[in-house]
């Protein structure tokens, strides 16, 4: 199966830009998404990415995807408070079976 | 708000009770899934449902029985639980199981097992 790694943990200061990564092992997965979990909620999905896509932009969310270092990130900018959160990259297998990385706490400090 | 609702949002039951969890969806999506999610973990896939059949068993045990009696509800039946299947049990939808098709969560039952 695939693995999934992310850095367990990411403090930064409100206005700061934040850049959360995400590495892969199976480089199969079509689409790679990055969903969001607040305290006591279930997963929010912040966007996604085709896998022969280098970037994509959504307001202040832009996803890079590396595919020769099977490597993926988020970078959120002008980081806010509510942007508080556990946050996963997943890759998607057979059957759009997700496999979520191991998830990064993203901390915003005033 | 999510689009998926999930009841309940708590519940605490003994190793011997049965109970029912319940995931409501109205966006019309054909494609249904349980997750089980531990504390400070990812979720794990339990099972998924395409246009109301069973499509993936992720060898669960047989304590947790899927059923989808439409195509906007998706219950999960509990019986005879152990304490360590005590966590956040999660729905989510997609417009139909395949590549490219996002799925959106619930909020989850978290589930105490005593």
């Amino acid at each position: 199966g695939e693995d999934v790694e992310q850095s367990l943990f990411l403090s930064v200061r409100e206005g700061d830009s934040s850049v959360i990564n995400c590495t892969y092992t199976d480089s199969s997965s079509t689409y790679l998404y990055w969903y969001k979990q607040e305290p006591g909620a279930g997963l929010q999905l912040l966007t996604y990415i085709f896998s022969n896509m280098d970037m994509k932009q959504d307001q202040r969310l832009t996803v890079l995807l590396n595919k020769k270092d099977k490597h993926l990130s988020l970078r959120i900018a002008d980081t806010q408070t509510g942007d508080s959160a556990i946050y996963f990259c997943a890759g998607t297998g057979g059957g759009n079976k997700l496999t979520f990385g191991t998830g990064t706490q993203l901390k915003v400090e005033l | 708000d999510t689009e998926v609702t999930q009841t309940p949002k708590h519940l605490v039951m003994g190793m011997t009770n049965k109970k029912s969890l319940k995931c409501e969806q109205h966006m019309g999506h054909r494609a249904m899934y349980w997750y089980k999610q531990k504390a400070k973990k990812p979720p794990e896939l339990m099972f998924v449902y395409s246009y109301e059949k069973l499509s993936i068993n992720e060898s669960v045990p047989s304590r947790f029985s899927p059923e989808c009696p439409n195509s906007s509800l998706l219950n999960l039946h509990l019986h005879a639980l152990q304490p360590e299947d005590s966590a956040l049990y999660l729905c989510a939808s997609s417009q139909i199981q395949g590549e490219g098709q996002p799925q959106h969560f619930g909020d989850g039952t978290r589930l105490s097992i005593l």
